[in-house]
């Protein structure tokens, strides 16, 4: 699995767009940017996953470079909800996930 | 949509005792997932099966750690002795079989006196 580089810790306003960077430069062209977060005590919770193509859902975007060796998650309006641990994984789809540490994303009010 | 379920949620034990955790994924999930987290580190896989066949259990510390998923649905993982360095949270997950992520239950926190 590629390794990935977070920030360990990144403060946002409420209400503003959250941006957590991640890279990747050692990606294999068939290896998936995936993204997860965990709430204090609570199990990971999947955010969002893409090869190529930026993706959106109801929780967040991707934006993966061209030469997809990074990647941006943004969670377009934060709130003190989303104050958790952000995990950015690059692995092949349903293999296994290789966690880092992560990035701590603390909302401040 | 029910997740997927762990018990118990917390349990405290002594070293050189046994204790087992129980997992219930996401119905219709082929594949199951339990991880070992420990304070303040991502999780780390221990083993992975797909239906009831193990897949993956290279990081499984085999001499104390034992998992099963009879009938390729619920799943129990095993520690027996447990160590003081066992204590962290035991996190299953469940995904479908070419599916877009892992589903995670909450967590049995393991705390070994």
């Amino acid at each position: 699995d590629a390794k990935t580089t977070q920030p360990t810790s990144m403060d946002c306003a409420e209400g503003r767009a959250a941006n957590l960077p991640c890279n990747h430069s050692t990606i294999s062209g068939n290896e998936y940017v995936y993204w997860y977060r965990q709430i204090h005590s609570q199990g990971p919770q999947y955010i969002i996953h893409g090869l190529k193509n930026n993706e959106t859902n109801e929780m967040a975007s991707l934006i993966i470079t061209e030469d997809r060796k990074s990647s941006t998650l943004i969670l377009p309006h934060a709130t003190l909800r989303d104050t958790a641990v952000y995990y950015c994984i690059a692995t092949l789809e349903n293999y296994q996930l290789i966690w880092g540490a992560g990035t701590k994303l603390i909302i401040k009010p | 949509e029910a997740g997927v379920a762990q018990s118990p949620r917390y349990k405290i034990i002594e070293k050189r005792q046994s204790v087992a955790f129980w997992c219930n994924p996401i119905s219709g999930h082929a594949t199951l997932y339990w991880y070992q987290q420990i304070l303040g580190q991502g999780p780390k896989l221990l083993i992975q099966f797909q239906n009831n066949g193990v897949v993956d259990d290279s990081q499984l510390p085999k001499d104390r750690f034992s998992a099963e998923r009879l009938k390729g649905v619920d799943s129990t993982l095993k520690i027996q002795p447990a160590k003081l360095e066992d204590s962290a949270v035991y996190l299953c997950a469940s995904s479908l079989e070419g599916g877009s992520g892992q589903f995670f239950g909450p967590g049995t926190r393991l705390t070994v006196l």
